[in-house]
């Protein structure tokens, strides 16, 4: 099966500008999930959506979006980039049952997008 | 607030002894625990997981510990090789209907193992 693939892997932006990143998750996997990486704060969770709704969303500033469409592939978007907006933004996918209940916990990344905002 | 921790930023072990990394957690809610493996600017790669309803899971070289009552998990890795050198990070999730899937992850441990 093909992992967790994630478009583009290097992004280089300026200050103001809007960047949209697509995640394509594992065959069969219904959950997608986003994260932040940064020398700073570590990773943390952005959002998560399950059936093209967003379940879970961390704390982050509305500037922050994304979609789910219905083959499970993923969107998110920053708008109005800032500086400390560069960082590693890291999709994962898993597995859930028919009854949206997690019958895995089990994430699995993709390699991630490198922004960089200048 | 940070919800999971790992208090060792970096652990150097020789080849073919064991590696042990701590990691400790606050939220009484997370009942299910990972470790994931990750080299720089690449993805986490899952390593292992154990649920709140056990104290043990081995898969090969790699075994993690859970002690709920001190909120303490740790991996263990026998023997360890030069490959295994990269950050660790441990993970964890409050599993609920429909609630989503959060993970929390700690600060992450860099394991640098000798030849």
């Amino acid at each position: 099966k093909a992992g967790v693939t994630q478009t583009p892997r290097y992004l280089i932006k300026t200050r103001g500008q809007q960047v949209t990143l697509s995640c394509s998750p594992i065959s069969g996997h219904r959950s997608v999930s986003w994260y932040q990486q940064t020398p700073g704060q570590g990773l943390q969770f952005l959002f998560e959506y399950f059936s093209e709704t967003q379940r879970n969303k961390g704390n982050f500033p509305g500037r922050f979006s994304g979609r789910q469409f219905s083959n499970s592939r993923s969107e998110m978007n920053v708008s109005t980039l800032e500086l400390g907006d560069s960082a590693l933004y890291l999709c994962a996918s898993s597995l859930v049952s028919a009854t949206g209940f997690m019958d895995t916990e089990t994430q699995y990344f993709g390699p991630g997008t490198r922004l960089l905002v200048l | 607030d940070q919800q999971v921790k790992q208090n060792s930023p970096s652990l150097s072990v020789q080849e073919g002894r064991i590696s042990i990394l701590n990691c400790d957690y606050t939220n009484s809610m997370f009942d299910y625990f990972l470790w994931y493996k990750k080299y720089p600017a690449e993805g986490p790669t899952f390593l292992i997981s154990i649920s709140s309803i056990k104290d043990k899971n081995e898969d090969g070289r790699f075994t993690v510990f859970l002690n709920k009552s001190a909120k303490h998990l740790s991996l263990h890795i026998v023997p360890s090789q030069p490959g295994d050198s990269a950050v660790y990070f441990c993970a964890a999730s409050a599993k609920s209907r429909n609630a989503g899937n959060m993970l929390t992850f700690g600060g992450g441990t860099r394991l640098m193992v000798k030849p």
